[in-house]
């Protein structure tokens, strides 16, 4: 199994400033990687898929990128409605395997 | 307008097998490259994907969980089911079905039904 594991484990930031969460993957795969926000009692949120590419309807101030074994999700001009837990999931090999998630605070 | 609603019982026993039935509107399972997956959360912990079927009846399963799940579906009734024996008290989450069309992420996914397992 692709074991997933993302950093920081939690983040508490100001209104406008700028989050990235990072995500690392124990072994490489191609651009496979989806990007989920979930706020409480709620279903997961599609964000991002194939590394970079945004979701119909999601803000562009969320973006994402990288490659192998590392990716991130930046937030730019954080905003409160964005205080949600994320996670990103290896979407290339069965099992599918999700990161343990962010937790992101607004302060 | 897809939709799926997630439906069973929200308490079993242990040793007892859950059955939960995905219904889903706005897509049809016979369609090419259309597959609907279960994925849990126990409650303050990470999503796990558990099971996915696919339109031509291809099924996939994580497997930690294999030997105790069964997924199957419904065309006519749209519907997916997922069956896990021998139930825990570490099974205890809430269980979702998602949509997925000719990619393994998940667009559209259900509300989500809680299942606790408790004598």
């Amino acid at each position: 199994d692709i074991q997933m594991t993302q950093s920081p484990s939690s983040v508490s930031a100001s209104v406008g400033d700028r989050v990235t969460i990072t995500c690392r993957a124990s072994q490489g795969f191609g651009p496979w990687l989806a990007w989920y926000q979930q706020k409480a009692g709620k279903a997961p949120k599609l964000l991002i898929y194939a590394t970079s590419t945004l979701q119909s309807g999601v803000p562009s101030r969320f973006s994402g990128s990288g490659a192998g074994t590392y990716f991130t999700l930046t937030i730019n001009s954080l905003q409160p409605e964005d205080s949600a837990t994320y996670y990103c999931q290896q979407a290339s090999a069965f099992p599918f395997t999700f990161g343990p998630g962010t937790e992101v605070d607004i302060k | 307008q897809i939709t799926l609603k997630e439906s069973g019982p929200t308490l079993v026993k242990p040793t007892q097998t859950l059955t939960l039935t995905c219904s889903f509107s706005g897509f049809s399972l016979s369609v090419s490259r259309v597959g609907v997956a279960w994925i849990r959360q126990p409650p303050g912990k990470a999503l796990e994907w558990l099971a996915l079927i696919y339109w031509d009846d291809d099924k996939r399963y994580t497997p930690s969980l294999e030997s105790r799940l069964t997924i199957t579906k419904d065309t006519s009734k749209d519907q997916v089911v997922l069956t896990m024996t021998n139930m825990d008290p570490v099974d205890t989450a809430t269980y979702y079905c998602a949509h997925t069309h000719s990619s393994t992420w998940w667009a559209y996914w259900g509300q989500g039904t809680l299942v606790t397992v408790s004598s």
